[in-house]
C-alpha cells in the first residue's frame, strides 16, 4: 500500500523568506510524485510533478521540489515566499508500477501555508 | 481549454435524502476520478473511470454511492440515502490516457448532510 505523510499541519513564514513544505512517501516501486495547491474556495491546482530524471523539479509560481530517494522525501520549496502563496498544499504519490487500472493518487493530509507580510 | 467543472458547488441536504453530483472532465480525457475530503482529513480516492467503464471502484465506501459515466463524457455520483458521515468535499479529476499524466481537478462540491 502507498502512503504520504505531511508532518506539518501549519507552516508560517515571513514574506521574502524561503519556504519549505515537507512530504515523505511510501510506495512499493518507484514513485510518481505530485504537489497540488488549494486556494480558498477553489479546487486543487497542479503545481509540479516528479516522474524520473533530475531530482530537482520546477513548477508553477516559482515553486520547486526536490526528490530524495534515500529519504523517501519530496519537499516543496520556494526561495522567496509571497503573501499570495498562502494556501493549502497537498503532496500526492502514485506507484509507477501500477497498471492502468490503478492510477489513483494517494494524498497527504495537507499543510496550511501562511505567509506573513 | 476549459477545465474540469463540477455542479453544484454546494449542496445541503437532510439525512436520508438523495443527492447527485455532476462532473464534466476536460474534453478528450478518458480518465475520470472521484475523490473526497472529509472533515479536513486527507483526500481519499473513490473510483476511476476509463471512458464509460469503471476501472477501479475500490474506494467507494458502501453501496449508498453510485457513480456513472454514460457515453464516456460527464459523470455523476449519487448518494442515496445520504448519511451524516457523507459530508465533505467531493472532487472530480481527469487525465489523459498516456504516461503518468497529472490529474486535473475540478473545484469540488461541498456536501453537507444535516
Amino acid at each position: 500500500a502507498q502512503s504520504v505523510a505531511q508532518p506539518e499541519d501549519q507552516v508560517n513564514v515571513a514574506e521574502g523568506n524561503p519556504l519549505t513544505v515537507k512530504c515523505t512517501y511510501s510506495v512499493s516501486g518507484n514513485p510518481y510524485l505530485f504537489w497540488y495547491v488549494q486556494y480558498p474556495n477553489r479546487g486543487l491546482q497542479f503545481l509540479l510533478k516528479y516522474i524520473t530524471g533530475d531530482n530537482l523539479v520546477k513548477g508553477s509560481y516559482g515553486f520547486e521540489a526536490e526528490f530524495n530517494k534515500s529519504q523517501t522525501s519530496f519537499h516543496l520549496k520556494k526561495p522567496s515566499a509571497l503573501v499570495s502563496d498562502s494556501a493549502l498544499y497537498f503532496c500526492a504519490v502514485r506507484d509507477s508500477i501500477s497498471s492502468g487500472s490503478a492510477r489513483q493518487l494517494t494524498f497527504g493530509s495537507g499543510t496550511q501555508l501562511t505567509v506573513l507580510p | 481549454e476549459a477545465g474540469v467543472t463540477q455542479f453544484p458547488s454546494h449542496s445541503v441536504i437532510e439525512k436520508g435524502q438523495t443527492v447527485t453530483l455532476r462532473c464534466d472532465p476536460i474534453s478528450g480525457h478518458d480518465n475520470l476520478y472521484w475523490y473526497r475530503r472529509v472533515m479536513g482529513k486527507e483526500i481519499k480516492f473513490l473510483l476511476h473511470f476509463v471512458k464509460e467503464s469503471k476501472q477501479d471502484e475500490s474506494g467507494m465506501p458502501n453501496n449508498r454511492f453510485l457513480a456513472e459515466r454514460t457515453g464516456g463524457t460527464y459523470s455523476t455520483l449519487k448518494v442515496q440515502p445520504a448519511e451524516l458521515e457523507d459530508s465533505g468535499v467531493y472532487f472530480c479529476a481527469s487525465s489523459g490516457d498516456r504516461g503518468p499524466y497529472e490529474q486535473y481537478f475540478g473545484p469540488g462540491t461541498r456536501l453537507t448532510v444535516t
